[in-house]
């Protein structure tokens, strides 16, 4: 299996809803990454787990807020967006170490509607 | 900021013609060098990737070219094709840290 899944594949929220993204592999990777990418745009690193762990924030507003509960799933949770967060959202997974991990493999990301 | 800087933004060429995308950067500690291809609707896919011990790697139509002492390096797109209009990105690497990306070409392929 050399996929990431992403679930949903289209949200649409307001502002005060609550609402989580998921990712799902299973090619025994153990570093996971959440991107955010705007449209013509390069996608921006927003937080990376290795073994399951936070390892990298980049400065991303507390209203994102990830969650890794085991080697195969990334979450990251939603709470009082704001229309500009409108974005695709992708989940990336590589190796931690070795010539694997700078080779990521990305889902088709969730495309998130903030009205 | 270590950037990667590409080139052109947007880049139209006739079917079978040669596409040409190229990339600079700044930081000598960067050791592996990838190229991504992402179709609209869709997450980046590696296409091809380089180390810079290595001034070529091809893989069927697909060149990169690189030049460590003008710390540069490109993608050629040989027999370019329709079903190869996509966005393509450039990002460099450096062990313990992230894949910075270029800002991303979108190149468009007509037939």
């Amino acid at each position: 299996d050399t996929e990431v899944t992403q679930t949903p594949k289209h949200l649409v929220m307001g502002m005060t809803n609550k609402k989580s993204l998921k990712c799902e592999q299973h090619m025994g990777h153990r570093a996971m990454y959440w991107y955010k990418q705007k449209a013509k745009k390069p996608p921006e690193l927003m937080f990376v787990y290795s073994y399951e762990k936070l390892s990298i924030n980049e400065s991303v507003p507390s209203r994102f807020s990830p969650e890794c509960p085991n080697s195969s799933l990334l979450n990251l949770h939603l709470h009082a967006l704001q229309p500009e967060d409108s974005a695709l959202y992708l989940c990336a997974s590589s190796q931690v170490s070795g010539v694997g991990a700078n080779v990521l493999t990305f889902g088709a990301g969730s495309r998130l509607t903030v009205l | 900021q270590q950037q990667v800087k590409q080139s052109p933004q947007s880049l139209i060429v006739q079917k079978g013609g040669i596409s040409i995308i190229n990339c600079a950067y700044e930081n000598t500690a960067f050791d592996y060098f990838p190229w991504y291809q992402q179709f609209p609707g869709k997450g980046p896919a590696l296409l091809i990737a380089i180390r810079p011990d290595v001034s070529e790697k091809k893989e069927g139509r697909f060149t990169i070219s690189f030049n460590k002492s003008a710390k540069q390096f490109s993608l050629h797109i040989m027999d370019s094709q329709p079903g190869d209009s996509a966005t393509y990105f450039c990002a460099a690497y450096q062990a313990g840290t992230a894949l910075i990306f270029g800002k991303g070409t979108t190149l468009s392929v007509s037939s």
